[in-house]
């Protein structure tokens, strides 16, 4: 049974860079796509991007320009990275499989198995 | 960005309701819709995928209708576990959203 686990600094200074890294166990991260989603303390969930084991990358339009994914599969592990952090980057970040329902993947894809989420905070 | 907007955003219901949750995309996204379900503290749990399809383990009281910009979940029975927020999210294209979330609370 695929499991995924968040880690990484739980504490981020202004205009520094969240770093987190995201550990697949019970399966080879090779398949599926590699999601990353967070969501700000009483609010919604916001799509950061995806990573194939390829390492191509679809990122967040929003957050392109200060996001960078990468994947390990010698590690089995993916990572995120995003620069130039503020205060509204303060979330609980979710690492996710996502994965194809269709032969027409990724349209359709679902992110179905989830790690338990890491709150990161940005504060001086 | 295609939006995702639920309603109502909050619903009080008691323990046996019929529940409905509506999910609106700013255009069409042909059944491309999934649902999931948060409860507090928790990592989201995938419910439904492509409008109606029940992911595995999940209870048949749970089901999903709609196509193009409209789409709804229903329980049919609501049980003390389902008391949680439920968020639409599209599959159509990149880069995902998600609705604003429904809270379903207990009257």
């Amino acid at each position: 049974q695929v499991q995924l686990q968040e880690s990484g600094p739980g504490l981020v200074k202004p205009s520094e860079t969240l770093s987190l890294t995201c550990t697949v166990s019970g399966g080879s991260i090779s398949r599926d796509a590699w999601t990353w989603i967070r969501q700000p303390a009483g609010k919604g969930l916001e799509w950061i991007g995806r990573i194939y084991s390829s390492g191509t990358t679809n990122y967040n339009p929003s957050l392109k320009s200060r996001v960078t994914m990468s994947v390990d599969t010698s590690k089995n592990q993916f990572s995120l990275n995003l620069n130039s952090v503020t205060a509204a980057d303060t979330a609980v970040y979710y690492c996710a499989r996502d994965t194809g329902v269709l032969a027409v993947a990724p349209l359709g894809n679902v992110f179905d198995i989830w790690g338990q989420g890491t709150m990161v905070t940005v504060s001086s | 960005d295609i939006q995702m907007t639920q309603s109502p955003s909050s619903l009080s219901a008691s323990v046996g309701d019929r529940v409905t949750v509506t999910c609106r995309a700013s255009q069409g996204i042909s059944r491309y819709l999934n649902w999931y379900q948060q409860k507090p503290g928790r990592a989201p749990k995938l419910l439904i995928f492509l409008t109606s399809t029940l992911q595995g383990g999940v209870p048949s009281r749970f089901s999903g209708s709609g196509s193009e910009t409209d789409f709804t979940l229903t329980i049919s029975s609501l049980q003390p576990e389902d008391f949680a927020t439920y968020y639409c999210q599209q599959s159509y294209s990149t880069p995902r959203t998600f609705g604003q979330g429904t809270r379903v609370e207990i009257k």
